[in-house]
């Protein structure tokens, strides 16, 4: 089945350092990948999201590039700041009519 | 614009009560889901309507749970006798049919079985 795998938190910064969250999927077709972000107290809300090979999606400093070939959607961060401080989940969905499947969450926790 | 919103965003029942909780969806939403998620996890699956048909539904769905969208518009999700294992925050997102169909996710309802 589809699955999601992203890298153990918590993750811990200060401010201004780089932001790598690894996210590897395997996928029973060909999956369009996302990034959600959950803020304490909120629901998720998008962060962004990339539906083929090498597309790169971006938003409010964020980003992550789609390759298949290592079948991964890293999320990455030039200069984080406090208020980056959420949970961060990255997902797929293989069509754009189903389910979509999550990976477990990173909690990222940016210290001033 | 509103977004998706849930009720109640919190629930404390007793084991074997029944609870229900509701989701109304973005207006020009045609497609709403239900997802599960527990502490230290990712939103799981549970069902998935488009306008009023429930097209498809999780193995984790069990009996005990009935989703409704009666006029494709808001969503209901009944729990019968509930069980604590049932504790979990439910989260609703709809979309709308078409190229990107990005979802969009409620606040969630907590609920506690004691």
């Amino acid at each position: 089945g589809d699955s999601v795998t992203q890298m153990e938190g918590p993750v811990t910064l200060s401010e201004e350092a780089f932001l790598t969250i690894n996210c590897t999927y395997t996928a029973t077709g060909y999956p369009s990948l996302f990034w959600y972000v959950q803020y304490p107290g909120e629901g998720l809300q998008l962060l962004l999201k990339a539906t083929k090979a090498d597309d790169k999606g971006s938003n409010k400093g964020f980003e992550a590039t789609y390759r298949k070939e290592t079948t991964s959607f890293h999320l990455e961060k030039g200069s984080v700041q406090v208020s980056d401080s959420a949970v961060y989940f990255c997902a797929l969905r293989i069509s754009n009519a189903g389910k979509s499947t999550f990976g477990d969450g990173t909690t990222l926790t940016v210290k001033p | 614009d509103t977004g998706v919103s849930q009720d109640p965003r919190h629930k404390i029942t007793k084991r074997g009560q029944n609870v229900t909780f509701r989701c109304d969806p973005i207006s020009e939403h045609n497609r709403l889901y239900w997802y599960r998620q527990t502490l230290g996890q990712g939103p799981e699956f549970l069902t998935y309507f488009q306008n009023e048909a429930q097209l498809e539904k999780s193995r984790l769905l069990s009996d005990r749970f009935s989703a409704e969208r009666p006029k494709g518009s808001f969503s209901t999700l009944e729990i019968q006798r509930t069980e604590q294992g049932d504790s979990a925050m439910y989260l609703c997102a709809s979309s709308f049919e078409g190229f990107s169909d990005t979802q969009y996710f409620g606040p969630g309802t907590r609920l506690t079985v004691l």
